[in-house]
């Protein structure tokens, strides 16, 4: 049990489907991050939220949609992705100040078709 | 942009010796933290171990230690009596601000029996 909890683990999805992903924390941490995996790259930060807060939009396109309801949980919305957003997504949270680093989920692998 | 640069995309070691992984970063901030994590096949990515900037003294934990030279911005990884579980994927990480890591593109440890 790692603290921080993704499902579903495995997506697979046509580029029409609208599906979530969901995280969930029970460690008292007030941040909260989605990265994006994909082969042969380093980890791409999505979103940050700070407090329920987003406090970082790294450029991501407007079909991926974060909500986060709570300090403990996390959502991503997908809606009409493409083929190369196939990657498994990460979930993350942290303290503030990053003394202790994030923790992080075992992370959603998602296939668009 | 501030990076963070592992210059083996991979490696191998004969199991009981060992081995050790090279990174190096980019920052303008005087305090910040380093970190070595580590993903399995499993996709969990688990902390390794972490270094605060301002401590001259090298992290360790059990077979796990650093090499912190702040000067030159690096920061390597010594795995001590490489064991078959330490084969995955390790990633050097850098805080920036109070949440955000920057990582690093990782290099596959391979542990030969």
């Amino acid at each position: 049990e790692t603290g921080v909890t993704q499902t579903p683990r495995h997506l697979v999805m046509g580029m029409t489907n609208k599906k979530s992903l969901k995280c969930e924390q029970h460690l008292g941490h007030n941040a909260m991050y989605w990265y994006k995996q994909s082969a042969k790259k380093p980890l791409e930060l999505m979103f940050v939220y700070n407090f329920k807060e987003q406090t970082e939009n790294n450029s991501v396109p407007s079909r991926f949609s974060p909500e986060c309801p709570n300090s403990s949980h996390l959502f991503l919305h997908l809606h009409t992705l493409q083929p190369e957003d196939s990657a498994l997504y990460l979930c993350a949270s942290s303290q503030r100040g990053l003394n202790y680093g994030y923790t992080f989920g075992s992370g959603t692998r998602l296939t668009v078709v | 942009a501030q990076t963070v640069t592992q210059s083996q995309p991979e490696m191998s070691v004969q199991e009981a010796e060992t081995v050790t992984l090279s990174c190096t970063y980019d920052t303008s901030e005087s305090n910040y933290y380093l970190f070595w994590y580590k993903q399995p096949p499993s996709r969990q990515m688990i902390l390794v171990i972490r270094q605060e900037a301002y401590k001259q003294q090298n992290a360790t934990e059990n077979r796990f230690s650093v090499n912190f030279q702040k000067a030159a911005k690096s920061f390597s990884l010594k795995i001590s009596d490489s064991q078959l579980g330490d084969t995955a994927m390790y990633f050097c990480a850098r805080g920036a601000g109070s949440y955000q890591l920057t990582f690093g593109k990782g290099t596959k440890l391979s542990v030969i029996p």
